[in-house]
C-alpha cells in the first residue's frame, strides 16, 4: 500500500458525459501527479500540482481539468467524453516538486467510455 | 524531446532464470532513472533508482547501472522467481523537469 488513495476504483459511463477522479496524496506529499495508462499510448503524464498551483503539464487536453485543494487533495476532470479516453488514470504524489523525488502511485481508476 | 524505449515483450523464463530487460534512453542534460514495476490490478511502485553516470541501483536481487555512454538502463536479475510476474516499467526524469518519461513497459511471466 503506497499510501496513496484513489476513488472510484472503476467508472464506467456514456460519451459526451462528465467525470471526477479524485487522489489523496499520502500524508505529508505536497505534490500531485496524474498519469493515463492506454494500451495505444502507454503511460502517459498529464498534470502536476505542488501545493495547491500548477507546476507542469504534458499531454493533457483541452476538455480535462485539475486541481488541488487546501487539503491537497486533486480531482481530475473529464468532460466531453470519447471512446478514446478509455484508459486507466493513476495519481501520484511526492514530497517535493524536483526529478529525484520519489512519485508513489496510487492503484488507478479504471474509466471506460461506452 | 525525452523518451525511453524498452524491449518488446512479452517475455517468458523459467523460475532460477537470469533476466535482463533492456532500456536505452534520449533526454537532453543529465536525467534520473528508475525501474518501476506493476503487478496485477496495483500501481506502479518504484523497484529502483540511479540519479548519475555509472551509479548502480538495486532492490530485491534487482540491479541496474546507470550507462552515459550507451544512454542505457538495462534491469537484471540472476534468479528470478514466479512472484516477479509483472509489468516493469523503465523511466526518467530530466533534472529540469518534474515529470516521469516512460517506456511501453515490458510484460514478464515466470512459470515455476
Amino acid at each position: 500500500d503506497s499510501g496513496v488513495t484513489q476513488t472510484p476504483k472503476h467508472l464506467i459511463t456514456a460519451t459526451g458525459q462528465r467525470v471526477t477522479l479524485r487522489c489523496s496524496p499520502r500524508s505529508g506529499d505536497l505534490s500531485v501527479y496524474w498519469y493515463q495508462q492506454s494500451l495505444d499510448q502507454g503511460l502517459q503524464f498529464l498534470i502536476q500540482y505542488y501545493n495547491g498551483e500548477e507546476r507542469a503539464k504534458g499531454n493533457i487536453l483541452e476538455r480535462f481539468s485539475a486541481q488541488q485543494f487546501p487539503d491537497l487533495h486533486s480531482e481530475l476532470n473529464l468532460s466531453s467524453l470519447e471512446l478514446g479516453d478509455s484508459a486507466l488514470y493513476f495519481c501520484a504524489s511526492s514530497v517535493g516538486a524536483g526529478a529525484n523525488y520519489e512519485q508513489y502511485f496510487g492503484p488507478g481508476t479504471r474509466l471506460t467510455v461506452t | 524531446g525525452d523518451s525511453v524505449t524498452q524491449m518488446e515483450g512479452p517475455v517468458t523464463l523459467s523460475e532460477e532464470a537470469f533476466l535482463t530487460i533492456n532500456c536505452t534512453y534520449t533526454a537532453t542534460g543529465y536525467p534520473s532513472l528508475f525501474w518501476y514495476v506493476q503487478y496485477p490490478g496495483e500501481g506502479l511502485q518504484l523497484l529502483l533508482k540511479a540519479t548519475k553516470a555509472d551509479d548502480k541501483g538495486s532492490n530485491k536481487g534487482f540491479e541496474a547501472t546507470y550507462r552515459k555512454e550507451t544512454t542505457s538502463f538495462h534491469l537484471e536479475k540472476g534468479s528470478v522467481q514466479v512472484s516477479d510476474s509483472a509489468v516493469y516499467f523503465c523511466a526518467l526524469s530530466d533534472q529540469g523537469a518534474q515529470k516521469l518519461v516512460f517506456g511501453q513497459g515490458t510484460r514478464l511471466t515466470i512459470n515455476p
